[in-house]
C-alpha cells in the first residue's frame, strides 16, 4: 500500500498568511493526488485534484503542485473560512490512501 | 443538484451487521464510480471501498476484505454497503462518495455506524 504523510500535522497561522502544506508519498503516484478541506462535523470538501486543477467554485487562493511523491497545497493568503484541517489522498491505485491530515489553526 | 443521502447507521453489537444505503439524485448515477469512505471519532479519512460504473469492478481495503461488499442499484441509483462481522474499529462516520476521476467530489453528509455491546 502507499502511504502519504503530510506534514505539518498541525499549523498555527493569522489571517493574511501564506501557508504551504506538503504530502509525501511512499512511492511515485504521477499526479493523481487530490486535497481536502474538513471543517468540524461536515463532510470533506474536494479543493484540488490531479495534484494542481482547481475544482470548479474553489478559490483561486488556493493551489497545488508537485507530482511523482512529492506534493504541495498552498494558501495564498489564508481566510477566516480557511481554518480546517486539510487532507491529501492518492488515487494512483488502490487502496486509495489519504494522509494523515493537516489542522490549520488560528495563531 | 446533485445529493448524496446515506442511512442504515446506528448502534450494532461487535459481530452484527448493517446494511448502509446511499440515495443519489441530480445527476446520471450509472456513469459514475461510487465510493465509501469512513472516518473514526477524532480521526482521518480511510478509504474503504469503491465500485466502478456499471459494477463490474470492485475495491476495498483489506481491513474489510471478506467482511463488506459494496454493491450498486442503477436502476434505484442507490449505493450500499453491505457489513458483516463488524468490530469495534469499524466504529465510523460513513459517507457515499461520487467519484472524479478517482478523487471525490460529491459527499453525503454520512452515517454513523457505532460497533459496541
Amino acid at each position: 500500500d502507499i502511504q502519504m504523510t503530510q506534514s505539518p500535522s498541525t499549523l498555527s497561522a493569522s489571517v493574511g498568511d501564506r501557508v504551504t502544506i506538503t504530502c509525501r508519498g511512499s512511492q511515485n503516484i504521477g499526479g493523481w493526488l487530490a486535497w481536502y478541506q474538513q471543517k468540524p462535523g461536515k463532510a470533506p470538501k474536494l479543493l484540488i485534484y490531479r495534484a494542481s486543477t482547481l475544482e470548479s467554485g474553489v478559490p483561486s487562493r488556493f493551489s497545488g503542485s508537485g507530482s511523482g511523491a512529492e506534493f504541495t497545497l498552498t494558501i495564498s493568503s489564508l481566510q477566516p473560512g480557511d481554518f480546517a484541517t486539510y487532507f491529501c489522498q492518492q488515487y494512483n491505485n488502490y487502496p486509495r490512501t489519504f494522509g494523515q491530515g493537516t489542522k490549520v489553526e488560528i495563531k | 443538484e446533485v445529493q448524496l443521502v446515506e442511512s442504515g447507521g446506528g448502534l450494532v453489537q461487535p459481530g452484527g451487521s448493517l446494511r448502509l444505503s446511499c440515495a443519489a439524485s441530480g445527476f446520471t448515477f450509472s456513469s459514475y464510480g461510487m465510493s465509501w469512505v469512513r472516518q473514526a471519532p477524532g480521526k482521518g479519512l480511510e478509504w474503504v471501498a469503491t465500485i466502478k460504473q456499471d459494477g463490474s469492478e470492485k475495491y476495498c481495503v483489506d481491513s474489510v476484505k471478506g467482511r463488506f461488499t459494496i454493491s450498486r442499484d442503477n436502476v434505484k441509483n442507490s449505493l450500499y454497503l453491505q457489513m458483516n462481522s463488524l468490530r469495534g474499529e469499524d466504529t465510523a462516520v460513513y459517507y457515499c462518495a461520487r467519484d472524479r476521476e478517482g478523487a471525490s467530489l460529491y459527499w453525503g453528509q454520512g452515517t454513523l455506524v457505532t460497533v459496541s455491546s
